[in-house]
């Protein structure tokens, strides 16, 4: 069965710092991977979508990677600002259509 | 636009009054889910469907029911509510194209007193 462990657990930062969160899991079979920011009692937003053909996709100051081989993808935030503080998910789709989510990275950037 | 619309958004109940927690997306996808979330215990999955009239079990399918008659949506019955039920509940609903991103409803929060 599919594990998904999010790295750390949570996160502190001052503003304009870069910033790793990390995603692995344990079946390298997969079929895409999926990044969400969740905010506080809210829904969940997706951020970023990688392709198991895919090294890495880009939006804006967020960078996400997947390195299949090594069961890891890393969300980089670059120069963070305060309205990034929320819950960041990464989710592990393989063979079924099911995905199975980590438990989260809660991020604080503080001014 | 492209939504996937839960309702109530907030409800407060009381042990055993049955309710329905609905689900509906206007993305024609054929995959939807309900999930609960929990402080500390993260996301986990109650029930899923592929598409019409078929359905599966997820993590923690206990105390709760489903059914898709049409693919648009999806309700979620409990039909005696506990406290132990209480919780931040989640629709979501994905196209079967790899390239279709799981999408989300906004939440709804429940309380079972």
């Amino acid at each position: 069965k599919q594990e998904v462990t999010q790295i750390p657990a949570a996160l502190s930062v001052p503003e304009g710092e870069n910033l790793v969160l990390n995603c692995s899991f344990t079946d390298s079979a997969i079929y895409n991977l999926q990044w969400f920011r969740q905010d506080p009692g809210k829904g969940l937003t997706s951020l970023l979508l990688i392709q198991s053909s895919q090294r890495e996709q880009t939006s804006g100051r967020l960078n996400a990677s997947l390195d299949k081989s090594s069961g890891r993808s890393t969300l980089y935030i670059a120069a963070s600002q305060p309205g990034d503080s929320a819950t960041y998910l990464c989710a592990v789709r393989a063979g079924s259509y099911i995905p199975t989510f980590g438990r989260g990275t809660s991020l604080i950037v503080h001014p | 636009e492209a939504q996937v619309t839960q309702n109530p958004r907030y409800l407060i109940t009381v042990t055993g009054k049955k309710l329905t927690v609905t689900c509906s997306q206007n993305m024609n996808h054929e995959y939807m889910s309900w999930y609960r979330q929990d402080p500390g215990l993260g996301l986990r999955q109650i029930y899923y469907s592929m598409n019409v009239e078929v359905t599966d079990k997820g993590d923690v399918p206990e105390g709760y029911k489903v059914s898709r008659k049409e693919k648009r949506n999806f309700p979620l019955i409990l039909e005696s509510p506990s406290p132990n039920q209480t919780s931040l509940y989640f629709c979501a609903s994905k196209g079967l194209s790899g390239a279709n991103v799981l999408t989300f409803g906004a939440g709804s929060r429940l309380t079972v007193l």
